[in-house]
């Protein structure tokens, strides 16, 4: 069964630093999101993204915040100045073409901030 | 406003004992319910949702809208069952749909 990958499982970097997380959505999957899961907290929304652009994005979402789609197949959240409280567990989900399509989810990526 | 509450934050049974782990929702139209499981060190990964009305590792759920419930139920929990549980609202945006997710439920089986 096809799976949603995510990479690397763990980033650990230093305040102020850029950190790239990086997702291959299903490949036949048309909506793309991620998620923010911080520790001991619920899962949160971050942004969504269709047909190559942004599609919804809570207010975690920020300047400091970008994603991107750089080659038809990996889904990239780009953190530009990381801060001690980003720190999470990052999952990103894709979902096929119709609306009540469940979200299929990557194992996620733990960022830590030092 | 959207919002899905999950009021336990752990729930302990023995196996073989009924499990109940309960989700209110608040929303203003038609809700679209999924209840998500993650198993220790696993992804999140979907249970059921409530248009299929289906019953998935012994689990069920009814939607009651009377009551703005999803309450996930079980009748004979097993140890296996262990894991966190994650009630979550489908909500429609402008061109896109988002998930609105409860806090998570975790819940052990015991011996």
């Amino acid at each position: 069964e096809p799976e949603v990958t995510q990479t690397p499982s763990h980033q650990v970097t230093q305040m102020g630093q850029e950190v790239i997380l990086r997702c291959v959505p299903i490949s036949n999957h048309l909506y793309f999101y991620w998620y923010r899961q911080i520790l001991g907290q619920k899962v949160e929304f971050l942004v969504s993204f269709y047909n190559n652009e942004i599609s919804e994005k809570s207010e975690i979402f920020d300047d400091q915040f970008s994603v991107e789609r750089p080659d038809g197949s990996n889904f990239t959240l780009k953190i530009r100045s990381t801060k001690l409280e980003d720190s999470a567990m990052y999952f990103c989900a894709s979902r096929a073409g119709q609306y009540n399509q469940p979200q299929h989810f990557g194992d996620g990526t733990r960022l830590s901030i030092l | 406003a959207q919002r899905v509450t999950q009021p336990e934050k752990l729930l302990s049974v023995f196996k073989g004992a009924p499990v109940e782990l309960k989700c209110n929702y608040s929303y203003s139209g038609s809700p679209e319910l999924f209840w998500y499981v993650q198993y220790s060190r696993q992804r999140l990964q979907l249970l059921l949702r409530h248009i299929s009305r289906e019953s998935i590792k012994g689990f069920t759920a009814d939607l009651n809208k009377g009551e703005t419930s999803f309450h996930l139920k079980k009748p004979f929990a097993q140890e296996e069952d262990s894991a966190m549980y994650y009630c979550a609202l489908l909500v429609p945006m402008d061109s896109n749909y988002q998930l609105i997710w409860g806090a998570g439920t975790k819940l052990i089986i015991k011996p």
